[in-house]
């Protein structure tokens, strides 16, 4: 079964406007961790965000927050004020309690528009 | 502080042949783990180290293996390449692979099989 899953394929958002990243996970450790990975058309992956299970704050990272909603099984990215370099395949991903391996969800890319 | 170091960015082999990919951590991050990326399959967990010990294996054939030194750089090893086995590999450093340690990707190698 699919651990993570990201239904947007791809969106496409007005420079300066904010837009939401969809992801849902299904685990039944009551311990993991979230994570959102931003990847250019360059191949690196990039570190953005984490939401540890038991964390009773929503995680924030400048432009980037992380809406956690535990009860929902939905951990989704919010991008405010968007910029041209933001343009990129965005992931999510969970590292089960004792687990060593990140699983990821398919990704979805985002596309800026000026 | 460098970031994690792979070695070649690309690759051609023909079939048949076999590869090995390097890969050089964040200093002080004892966790290496890897990772294969296809449009078709996404992102799928190979293997991770920790102190030279495989530590989690991913559902990939056992022409696929890796190795862990003594200063943690890692190097992955696949034998009797198939066409399929044409993909980005990602290798990723944490200071101990558990959950709040986010992994820091390099910048992949993109190995082309013909």
């Amino acid at each position: 079964a699919q651990k993570i899953t990201q239904t947007q394929p791809g969106m496409f958002v007005q420079e300066k406007e904010a837009v939401t990243l969809d992801c849902t996970y299904d685990t039944s450790d009551p311990s993991y961790g979230l994570f959102w990975y931003k990847q250019p058309s360059s191949g690196e992956m990039i570190f953005l965000i984490y939401q540890g299970s038991y964390d009773q704050q929503n995680a924030t990272e400048g432009r980037y927050s992380l809406n956690f909603q535990k009860a929902r099984k939905s951990a989704n990215l919010v991008i405010s004020a968007s910029q041209l370099g933001d343009s990129a395949m965005y992931f999510c991903a969970m590292r089960e309690g004792g687990d060593y391996k990140l699983s990821f969800g398919a990704g979805t890319t985002v596309t800026v528009r000026a | 502080k460098a970031g994690v170091t792979q070695t070649p960015r690309y690759l051609i082999k023909t079939r048949g042949q076999q590869v090995t990919l390097s890969c050089s951590p964040i200093s002080g991050h004892r966790s290496v783990s890897w990772y294969q990326q296809t449009p078709g399959q996404g992102l799928q967990f190979l293997f991770e180290y920790f102190s030279e010990t495989q530590r989690n294996k991913g559902n990939f054939p056992g022409r696929f293996s890796g190795r862990q030194f003594s200063n943690s750089r890692s190097e992955m090893n696949v034998s009797t390449l198939e066409l399929g086995d044409s993909a980005l590999y990602l290798c990723a450093s944490s200071l101990d692979g558990q959950a709040p340690s986010p992994l820091h990707f390099g910048n992949g190698t993109r190995l082309t099989v013909t």
